[in-house]
């Protein structure tokens, strides 16, 4: 398996543009997961499905932020309109399962600059 | 008071001495304990899960301690390549609550 697919790896953009990230996960793993790391806040869980319906959203920062999965193998989160103070980098993960036996397999990240 | 806290460091250590930090956790309900690692520029990649009664991967050992609230993870013999920002998470509840700490930095040098 190729492991966790993210597209694109960098993105720049400008403040007020739609932003759309793209997640493939490994085949077969039920859980996927869209992390935001920065210096500051380190890493931060944003959303995660479970066989493809989100279970909590609870770390989205606001309604700009969006995420779908509309099947086992795709997922996008989408910034609208995006701002500086969203420059981050944005990793997904997916994982077998949850609890005590649980590995998060994380994707390479995708680099956002917000000018 | 974080839910989950550890050292930012760094932690300059000599190739082949022994390190250890810890990472706390405020929530008593706390499940499972990871320790990942992540390398520069890079995404975390699991080092190896705690379990209650500890334990040990080649140069690597866990620890939970549940009274006190805390995972620790030592490092024998450090090599250069240990060199990186660890990073502990820990877990909660039937619906899966996860927390991760902002990670510890190591820098081993020769």
């Amino acid at each position: 398996d190729a492991g966790v697919i993210q597209s694109p790896r960098h993105e720049v953009t400008e403040m007020g543009q739609e932003v759309t990230l793209r997640c493939k996960p490994i085949s077969g793993h039920d859980y996927l997961f869209w992390y935001r790391q920065t210096m500051m806040r380190g890493l931060e869980l944003l959303i995660y499905f479970n066989n493809n319906v989100p279970i909590d959203d609870s770390g989205m920062p606001e309604d700009r932020f969006s995420a779908k999965m509309p099947n086992a193998s795709f997922s996008t989160l989408k910034i609208q309109p995006s701002e500086p103070r969203d420059s981050a980098v944005y990793f997904c993960a997916s994982s077998l399962g949850a609890g005590t036996s649980f590995e998060q397999y994380f994707g390479p990240g995708t680099r956002l600059t917000v000018t | 008071r974080k839910e989950v806290e550890q050292d930012p460091g760094p932690f300059n250590v000599p190739e082949g001495a022994t390190v250890a930090f810890n990472c706390t956790y405020s929530n008593s309900a706390s499940q499972s304990f990871f320790w990942y690692r992540q390398d520069c520029r890079k995404e975390p990649k699991l080092l190896m899960s705690v379990y209650s009664s500890g334990n040990e991967d080649g140069r690597f050992t866990a620890q939970l301690n549940r009274a006190s609230q805390y995972i620790s993870l030592l490092i024998r013999d450090s090599k250069l390549s240990d060199s990186a920002t660890y990073l502990c998470v820990v877990t909660w509840g039937g619906n899966y609550q996860l927390i991760w700490g902002a990670g510890t930095k190591l820098i081993i040098k020769p």
